[in-house]
């Protein structure tokens, strides 16, 4: 199986830009998406097929990257944003990073 | 608006059996895959079973984790998909969420989530 490896445990605070990463450990094209689980909640699809804006989602929220290098954008950064996120690739048999959680400073 | 329903979770036994169902509305059902996704607690996402549409002959495909313990199925006239899971082993334990699996992969849209539990 591809695995994922997402960047660990980030702390931000509102007004900044940041960046979470996720490796793959072969390559995936551009079949890689990004996901938002706040506590309590359901994930949230934000970015499909690594750069493309899923429906409703804010501009501030961007995607980059091909082949197994991916990164995830957020700027600016607001209070609402603190979550969990996961990058999952569907290039083959399907799977997720470990998430990497976002904390305000 | 999506809406994805999910149901039938609890607490079984270790080696009894759970069928989950989702009812999904406000897209068209039959054009789209469908997955169960599931989350331990704490833990991270798991893809655990996949159904295709009947342009794609209602193609599966399953977790190794899962493999002739669990079976989905879909019936189409009713917008439902199912999750029949047997053998259930404590490892099982986890919110299951019924998705919806665009072109090419993403998880459009995910359910609320049904907690099963397995524990004597």
């Amino acid at each position: 199986d591809t695995v994922l490896t997402q960047s660990p445990a980030l702390a931000v605070s509102p007004g900044e830009r940041v960046t979470i990463s996720c490796r793959a450990s072969e390559s995936v094209s551009t079949l890689m998406h990004w996901y938002q689980q706040k506590p309590g909640q359901q994930p949230k699809l934000l970015i499909y097929k690594a750069s493309n804006l899923a429906s409703g989602v804010p501009a501030r929220f961007s995607g980059s990257g091909s082949g197994t290098d991916f990164t995830f954008t957020i700027d600016p950064v607001e209070a609402d944003d603190i979550a969990t996120y996961y990058c999952h690739q569907s290039w083959n048999s399907p799977t997720f990073g470990a998430g990497t959680k976002l904390e305000l400073k | 608006e999506v809406q994805l329903v999910e149901s039938g979770g609890g607490l079984v036994q270790p080696k009894g059996s759970l069928k989950l169902s989702c009812a999904a509305s406000g897209f068209d059902f039959n054009s789209y895959g469908m997955s169960w996704v599931r989350q331990a607690p704490g833990k991270g996402l798991d893809l655990v079973a996949d159904i295709s549409s009947k342009s794609y002959n209602y193609a599966t495909y399953y977790a190794d984790s899962v493999k002739d313990r669990f079976t989905i199925s879909r019936d189409d006239s009713q917008s439902m998909v199912y999750l029949q899971m047997d053998n259930l082993k404590t490892e099982d334990t986890a919110l299951y969420y019924c998705t919806v699996r665009g072109t090419m992969g993403p998880f459009d849209y995910w359910g609320q989530g049904v907690m099963v539990t397995v524990s004597s």
